[in-house]
């Protein structure tokens, strides 16, 4: 069964320092890995997805994510965080179909932008 | 990406009552919804599937007669939940899949539902 696990419940990061969310999911085939953000009592926005082809990924609001095979990895990145990134983070993982099968969530990381 | 809508935002019952939640899709036509329960601080978990012009299709441990689903047109799903008890008090998100290959899903906002 697919599976997302998000290693990091929290983290703080200094304002415009750089940012690493770790993600890694077991499945057996190439997945459709998501990242999404969510904001306080909001539902989730997705920040960026990955499919095929290239394996570093760009999205909204300046982030990135490179998927690693090798290390079953998507782990998302930004090179200078500003203070509105505070939010929940979450990696989802998603079937190689057509059907419209749901996403499998990760736990989340909670992140925290200190001034 | 698609927009989608959820009524109402916040909900707060009496125990044993019913509330019906909706989920719109307000620019896309979909014919697959999810709907989602958050318990604070925790993930997202799947509690069903909603197909367009079927019955929908619960996750383990989702009891279907008592989270009543309803998807009547391609930019409506209705989660109704029956007999409504503290336990049910979460956060409930629905989403809609994108056309195509793409398995995209976009979120609504939320539904707070809070039992007293």
């Amino acid at each position: 069964a697919q599976s997302v696990t998000q290693p990091d419940i929290h983290i703080t990061v200094s304002e415009g320092a750089s940012l690493e969310l770790r993600c890694n999911y077991s499945y057996g085939a190439t997945p459709y890995l998501f990242w999404y953000v969510q904001s306080p009592g909001q539902g989730l926005q997705l920040l960026l997805k990955y499919f095929s082809g290239d394996t570093l990924v760009q999205g909204i609001k300046g982030f990135e994510a490179e998927f690693k095979r090798s290390q079953s990895s998507f782990n998302l990145r930004k090179p200078s965080v500003h203070w509105s990134d505070a939010a929940e983070y979450f990696c989802a993982v998603g079937a190689n179909s057509n059907s419209g099968y749901a996403l499998n969530f990760g736990k989340g990381t909670s992140l925290l932008v200190t001034p | 990406g698609a927009v989608v809508s959820q009524h109402p935002s916040r909900v707060i019952c009496k125990s044993g009552t019913s509330v019906k939640i909706e989920c719109r899709s307000l620019d896309f036509q979909a014919t697959t919804m999810f709907w989602y329960r958050q318990f604070p601080k925790q993930s997202l978990m799947l509690m069903a599937t909603s197909n367009e012009g079927s019955k929908a299709t619960y996750e383990q441990g989702v009891e279907k007669d008592k989270f009543l689903i309803n998807h009547a047109s391609l930019t409506l799903s209705t989660l109704t939940v029956t007999s409504a008890h503290p336990e049910d008090s979460s956060f409930y998100i629905c989403s809609v899949r994108g056309n195509g290959h793409t398995d995209t899903q976009y979120f609504g906002p939320g539904t707070r539902l809070t039992v007293l």
